[in-house]
């Protein structure tokens, strides 16, 4: 069953700009992760960010994670056509059994 | 070295054949994880091996038959598929973690077998 709900489901920007992909969850976590999967490929972690956390940097990329609201946001400052693919986040409840969302494409133009 | 690799990359079967996917990693790793992916969807998990002993399955019909013949290897053993089952099969794998007061991992996930079930 899926826990995390992607919003947008689709995402078109050009390069250089930021893109903003948010999750929402329905259930206690011990961590939010967000991975990237380029088409038809394996899936690349990005981020991870435990429950007591609220914010993460890596590179050009910034995770947030709100626990009462049962929500996350992954931001990508300075976007490039490489950045193209589709993003999920995932739930970990503490035993490392994912659940994913339903996922954001995210295509940038050059 | 913190590949998982997949094998075949490519598989079509008949819904009478037996196949095998399988999956390896060196990095030490003692959980490892089967995931079904349909196009446009997220990765469904089917199986978790935990030092080489099943420890979840996602309710998985009987057709597939997941195998870990040691730490480094993860099989998926296939027979008597239907044309739904057709779908990318990724394997990850990841640290093994002692549940939600412990530290959870990252999961390494290999590239994928694009099954078509014809």
């Amino acid at each position: 069953s899926q826990q995390g709900e992607e919003d947008p489901q689709a995402l078109s920007i050009q390069e250089g700009e930021n893109a903003t992909m948010n999750c929402s969850y329905k259930t206690s976590i011990n961590n939010l992760q967000w991975y990237r999967q380029n088409s038809g490929r394996g899936l690349v972690h990005l981020i991870l960010i435990r429950s007591n956390e609220r914010e993460k940097h890596s590179g050009r990329l910034r995770v947030t994670l709100d626990t009462s609201k049962k929500s996350s946001s992954l931001l990508i400052t300075a976007s490039r056509a490489a950045d193209t693919a589709s993003y999920f986040c995932a739930t970990d409840a503490g035993y490392s059994t994912l659940t994913f969302g339903k996922g954001t494409m995210l295509l940038v133009s050059p | 070295d913190t590949e998982v690799t997949q094998t075949p990359k490519h598989l079509v079967m008949g819904m009478t054949n037996k196949k095998s996917l399988k999956c390896e990693q060196h990095m030490g790793h003692r959980a490892m994880y089967w995931y079904k992916q349909k196009a446009k969807k997220p990765p469904e998990l089917m199986f978790v091996y935990s030092y080489e002993k099943l420890s979840i399955n996602e309710s998985v019909p009987s057709r597939f038959s997941p195998e870990c013949p040691n730490s480094s290897l993860l099989n998926l053993h296939l027979h008597a598929l239907q044309p739904e089952d057709s779908a990318l099969y990724l394997c990850a794998s990841s640290q093994v973690s002692f549940g939600p007061a412990g530290v959870s991992y990252e999961q390494y996930f290999g590239p994928g077998t694009r099954l078509t079930v014809t």
